[in-house]
C-alpha cells in the first residue's frame, strides 16, 4: 500500500506557465483534497472532492482548477502560474473521518 | 475569530519532559478532533483521532477533548528528540473538510 502519492516532488515554473500536479490514492477513499501550505499561514484548502464526479471550492481556489479523474486520482492544475502560487502543495484522501496526506510537491514560480 | 486557534510556538523542552500542546475552537458543532505530526519537509501524518470528550491514550501520547470549553490538548510523556516536529490540531463536523490550526513547532533537546 503506497497510500497517497504525488508527482512531481519538486517543480520550478516561470510566471505564466501551466502545469498539473498529480495525486493518486490506493486506499479506496471517496474524498480527496488539495491544500497549500505557506509559512505562518498553515494548511489552506484549495479544492476538494467528496466523491467521484464532484468537486467543490475550498478557502483559496482562485488560480486553480481540479479534475477528479476517477476514484483514485485527483489532479490540480495551474493554468497561468504566478509567484504568489509558490508553495508546498499537499494532496489528501479520507474515509471514516480519518484523513491521510501525501508527501507534497514543492512548487516555485519565478 | 478564526475557527481553530493554536499557539505557533516555537516550544523547546528538554528530553524526558512532559509536553502539552493546545488548541481552542469556536464552533460547538465540531464533532471530530485530530492531531497531526509533521516533520520538516514531509507531509502531515495522523497521530491521534477522537470523537468524544475525554481522553484517548496511545503509548506516550494522550489526546484530550473538552467540548464544554472548546479546548483540545495533546500530551506527550517522556518526550524524545524524535518528537521534534510541528503538531497540528484539526477538527470537523459531519463530512465537511477538516479545519486546521496553524501548528505548533516543538523542539525536544537531548
Amino acid at each position: 500500500n503506497a497510500g497517497v502519492t504525488q508527482t512531481p516532488k519538486f517543480q520550478v515554473l516561470k510566471t505564466g506557465q501551466s502545469m498539473t500536479l498529480q495525486c493518486a490514492q490506493d486506499m479506496n477513499h471517496n474524498s480527496m483534497y488539495w491544500y497549500r501550505q505557506d509559512p505562518g499561514m498553515g494548511l489552506r484548502l484549495i479544492y476538494y472532492s467528496a466523491s467521484e464526479g464532484t468537486t467543490d471550492k475550498g478557502e483559496v481556489p482562485n488560480g486553480y482548477n481540479v479534475s477528479r479523474l476517477n476514484k483514485r486520482e485527483f489532479s490540480l492544475r495551474l493554468e497561468s502560474a504566478a509567484p504568489s502560487q509558490t508553495s508546498v502543495y499537499f494532496c489528501a484522501s479520507s474515509a471514516l473521518g480519518q484523513q491521510f496526506f501525501g508527501p507534497g510537491t514543492r512548487l516555485t514560480v519565478l | 475569530q478564526k475557527e481553530v486557534e493554536q499557539d505557533p510556538g516555537p516550544l523547546s523542552v528538554p528530553e524526558g519532559a512532559i509536553v502539552s500542546l493546545n488548541c481552542t475552537y469556536s464552533n460547538s458543532a465540531f464533532q471530530y478532533f485530530m492531531w497531526y505530526r509533521q516533520y520538516s519537509r514531509k507531509g502531515p501524518e495522523l497521530l491521534m483521532y477522537t470523537y468524544s470528550s475525554g481522553n484517548k491514550e496511545d503509548g506516550r501520547f494522550t489526546a484530550q477533548v473538552d467540548k464544554s470549553s472548546k479546548y483540545i490538548s495533546l500530551f506527550i510523556r517522556d518526550s524524545q528528540p524524535s518528537d521534534s516536529a510541528t503538531y497540528l490540531c484539526a477538527t470537523r463536523m459531519g463530512n465537511t473538510p477538516l479545519v486546521f490550526g496553524k501548528g505548533t513547532r516543538l523542539s525536544v533537546i537531548a
